[in-house]
């Protein structure tokens, strides 16, 4: 089956720096891909959808300027969190899919971020 | 609003059945969906089922959805020791992306 793969999965950074998490679709082409964030024992928010070659589509309460979201092919988007503060600290996860039925959306395994 | 709702835990022995339950709260929800979510990985599509249908069965897997009272269930027969993970229930509100994810059930299953 499609494999999305994460990197890092697991980071702890210092309040104020940025972390930048990637996405990959390994064995197919993405035209879209989404990123969630899931708080413990929550459920996973969608925070904004990125297609390849345009700007991402953010969900209301989200901070376009904080979650910098860059989708430059068809089998890559990444998430920079800026001026990270520990209240950003969570675990990230993103999707791909080859169309909108969400039936062809596959997950990544997770970004596990922690800021001191 | 949009809220989907699950028990946080649940234990069940090798072999029995494993019944998990979703309520959701918007009655416009077109699909309903049950992800599993082992440690490392990435959530896997178990089944998913429209709305203008009760109960969708696929092996051991059994989806009985009742509009009325906005409930999901996810029945596993024969349930195994690698059935154990966190399952979430997913609905949408048209066939495009946006999902809304209940919390995630935690299912242990004891040998």
């Amino acid at each position: 089956g499609a494999v999305v793969s994460q990197h890092p999965s697991r980071v702890i950074c210092k309040s104020g720096t940025s972390v930048k998490i990637e996405c990959r679709s390994l064995d197919f082409q993405a035209t879209t891909m989404f990123w969630y964030r899931q708080f413990p024992k929550k459920s996973l928010m969608l925070m904004a959808t990125s297609n390849e070659g345009s700007k991402a589509t953010y969900e209301q309460g989200v901070e376009k300027d904080k979650f910098l979201i860059n989708h430059a092919s068809l089998t890559l988007s990444t998430l920079t969190v800026t001026s990270a503060h520990p209240e950003d600290s969570s675990f990230y996860i993103c999707s791909a899919g080859t169309g909108f039925r969400t039936d062809t959306q596959y997950f990544g395994p997770g970004t596990r971020l922690t800021v001191l | 609003g949009e809220d989907v709702e699950q028990s946080l835990f649940l234990s069940v022995r090798e072999g029995d059945s494993s019944v998990i339950n979703c309520t959701y709260t918007d009655s416009s929800s077109t699909y309903l969906y049950w992800y599993k979510q082992e440690p490392g990985a990435g959530l896997q599509l178990l089944t998913y089922i429209f709305s203008n249908m009760d109960m969708k069965q696929d092996q051991r897997l059994t989806v009985l959805l009742n509009k009325k009272d906005k409930h999901l269930s996810l029945r596993i027969a024969d349930t195994q020791t690698g059935d154990s993970a966190i399952y979430f229930c997913a609905e949408s509100l048209d066939s495009s992306y946006k999902l809304i994810f209940g919390s995630g059930t935690r299912l242990l299953v004891r040998p």
